[in-house]
């Protein structure tokens, strides 16, 4: 039993560039999220998938982010023209449940990004 | 809108004392859900616990226990006789029923426990 895995590990880049994560949540769950981890804090939610469909997005997510899950699987986090306020470690995490259910969600081991 | 407190920013016990995280939440909805996690210096988090807002009793697992406290909005994790295995960051986390299951969590508590 896989859980929740997330590539590349760690990124460095300069200011400017764009980055792309992948996030693989594990195979039967249904709902896929992105948060945002930095330095003494605790992870901030970014976006939430319910299979496909991108179902809420946190204001924290500029338009410089853009987020897909294509067929209800992977996840791909896109940032564009990286700034210095986007080192972070982005975390993902998978669950299962239906619209009721809060079950509890498994976190992958994240993409630590720094933006040079 | 939710929040979720963990005073304590870090903690240092000897191995086999007793130690309890806070947590305090705050909400104006009656359906919620409380979690605990651990993230190991390997950074990965880790599942604890989950409760719901209408599930007082206390639970037990192992070391482990928790007690919820709807009257003061607390949460806290009590861990008996602490191991050095338990050295991590523990964060408190608060999700609204209806809403897309999406955690607020705390800064988290750093627990250092040395021989």
């Amino acid at each position: 039993d896989t859980g929740v895995s997330q590539d590349p590990r760690h990124k460095i880049t300069k200011r400017g560039q764009n980055v792309t994560f992948r996030c693989d949540p594990i195979s039967e769950h249904n709902r896929l999220y992105w948060y945002r981890q930095t330095l003494g804090q605790g992870p901030e939610f970014l976006t939430y998938f319910q299979n496909e469909a991108q179902l809420e997005k946190s204001r924290l997510l500029s338009d410089r982010f853009s987020a897909e899950r294509p067929k209800g699987s992977f996840s791909t986090l896109e940032i564009q023209r990286t700034e210095q306020g986007d080192s972070a470690m982005y975390l993902c995490a998978s669950s299962s449940g239906t619209s009721g259910g809060h079950n509890e969600q498994f976190f992958g081991p994240g993409t630590r990004l720094t933006v040079l | 809108a939710q929040k979720v407190t963990q005073a304590q920013t870090e903690i240092s016990v000897v191995e086999k004392e007793d130690v309890t995280l806070d947590c305090v939440y705050e909400t104006r909805d009656t359906t919620y859900y409380l979690f605990w996690y651990k993230q190991p210096p390997s950074g990965e988090l880790v599942f604890l616990i989950r409760r719901n807002s209408f599930d007082e009793q206390n639970e037990i697992s192992g070391r482990y226990s928790w007690n919820f406290q709807k009257s003061t909005s607390s949460f806290n994790f009590t861990i008996t006789a602490s191991q050095v295995v338990d050295s991590a960051v523990y964060f408190c986390a608060l999700s609204i029923f209806g809403t897309a299951s999406k955690l607020t969590f705390g800064t988290g508590t750093r627990l250092q426990v040395t021989l």
